[in-house]
């Protein structure tokens, strides 16, 4: 069974600090995604990484696929209020049964 | 979220009743996949259809759970005789071509039962 485990599972700290979250697995995946979750709404999509390796900026996140593509982490610099949120990384099966997967979320919390 | 299609928002039910939930994937979407969340949890993957097809339902209850895509209309996720357990956020999620790929979700269908 493929697992996907975040950490930490919580994290609250303080507004204009940098952080990192960790998405981590045994299995190698195809793709990973990683998602954000607000209360009483959907997840949305926040990037796609494919390649060992691979660095994905969006403003003040920074995305990284493990070399391995078996881990991936997310880095916020200069936390804000607005990032406060579920965040979820998800993984492409490599075994074709096209099924992704999820780990169960870090939330964040980011005091003013 | 935008383009996957959620209905209802929010569904109250008595133990022993039914529950339908209902799922239109963004145009051009052609796969489904149905989650169900726990509070406090992650998503828990229950069942990928393509239309009038499932393909994996390996996270789906052996009992009284069922979902369907049919050729024309939205995907339904049904609960039959649902127990208070089954309390939970049902997410639906489209993509336009198998490999997983990236997956939209709607913004989900909240069930309580009472």
């Amino acid at each position: 069974t493929q697992l996907l485990e975040q950490s930490p599972q919580f994290l609250s700290i303080q507004e204009g600090e940098n952080l990192t979250v960790y998405c981590n697995s045994s299995s190698v995946f195809s793709s990973l995604q990683w998602y954000r979750q607000e209360p009483g709404e959907g997840p949305v999509l926040l990037v796609t990484v494919v390649t060992g390796g691979e660095v994905k900026k969006l403003k003040r996140l920074t995305f990284q696929f493990g070399d391995a593509r078996k881990d991936s982490s997310l880095h916020i610099t200069a936390a804000q209020p607005g990032d406060t949120g579920l965040y979820l990384c998800a993984g492409e099966s490599m075994n074709r049964d096209d099924k992704i997967i999820f780990g169960k979320g870090t939330r964040l919390h980011i005091l003013p | 979220n935008a383009g996957v299609m959620q209905n209802p928002r929010h569904l109250v039910r008595r133990r022993g009743q039914e529950a339908r939930l209902r799922c239109s994937p963004m145009k051009g979407h052609s796969h489904v996949y149905w989650y169900r969340q726990l509070p406090e949890e992650g998503l828990k993957f229950m069942v990928y259809l393509q239309k009038e097809n499932i393909i994996d339902e390996s996270g789906m209850p052996k009992e009284r759970f069922s979902a369907e895509f049919p050729k024309e209309g939205p995907s339904i996720l049904r609960i039959q005789q649902v127990v208070r357990g089954d309390s939970a956020a049902y997410f639906c999620a489209s993509s336009p071509e198998p490999s997983g790929n990236t997956i939209y979700f709607g913004e989900g269908s909240w069930l309580t039962v009472v």
